[in-house]
């Protein structure tokens, strides 16, 4: 596709839920990354994944949270039994294989945990 | 520890006013840098990169960021700014290679005033 789209752009999910997040990189992009985003706060990474393996899921907060990888394509993050502190702006974002192209970042998924 | 710090949560300035973000990491051998800017209600943009060369890298809409190592600094300055530069900024770095995420800093706003 043209840019990174992330589905669905709000979700307002109860506590103790599970949410999934999906997200669809650039076409050709073979590193995939995600970001939280809480009010007021910086990026907070979470995972990198390199084709469909995860070099890199020292940012996930805790076990409640997970995430995977299709091939090159799409991604999803999901939290089990939500808690209120999960509530942020989930960021995807994808690059070319190599970080120093910059990342494109999708406009991301407001979750909010009532 | 990787840190990237971005000092000044907000910038309030007037238009045509010279401003500076500033952003400074951790001392590392090899660093990739970044700025990123949010518009409002927009997503994650890349305004420049630093990667290798001159120390001195712009942007199409007039701001510049010079890499000084020895202050392990990226500070972003514009000599005039614009009303529509309101907007996030966010200092990012890569430390250790082209693989891998980027560390961002918390974030600058950016408010430009008549």
């Amino acid at each position: 596709g043209a840019g990174v789209s992330q589905s669905p752009s709000n979700k307002v999910t109860e506590k103790g839920k599970d949410v999934e997040l999906r997200c669809d990189p650039i076409s050709g992009h073979t590193a995939l990354y995600w970001y939280r985003q809480r009010l007021g706060q910086g990026l907070e990474f979470l995972i990198y994944f390199q084709g469909n393996s995860a070099p890199d899921k020292s940012g996930l907060p805790s076990d409640r949270f997970s995430a995977e990888r299709t091939g090159e394509s799409v991604s999803t993050l999901t939290i089990q039994r939500t808690q209120q502190e999960d509530s942020a702006v989930y960021l995807c974002a994808s690059s070319p294989g190599q970080v120093l192209h910059g990342y494109t970042f999708g406009s991301g998924t407001r979750l909010t945990v009532v | 520890a990787q840190s990237v710090t971005q000092l000044d949560s907000q910038v309030p300035v007037f238009e045509e006013a010279p401003v500076e973000l500033r952003c400074n990491y951790s001392s590392s051998v090899s660093v990739y840098l970044f700025w990123y800017v949010q518009y409002p209600n927009q997503g994650l943009q890349l305004l420049l990169k630093y990667l290798s060369g001159s120390t001195l890298v712009e942007s199409i809409n007039g701001f510049e960021a010079e890499f000084n190592k020895s202050q392990t600094s990226f500070h972003l300055r514009k000599p005039s700014v614009h009303i529509s530069d309101t907007a996030e900024y966010f200092c990012a770095v890569n430390y250790g290679g082209s693989q891998g995420n980027l560390i961002f800093g918390k974030g600058t706003k950016l408010s430009v005033k008549p």
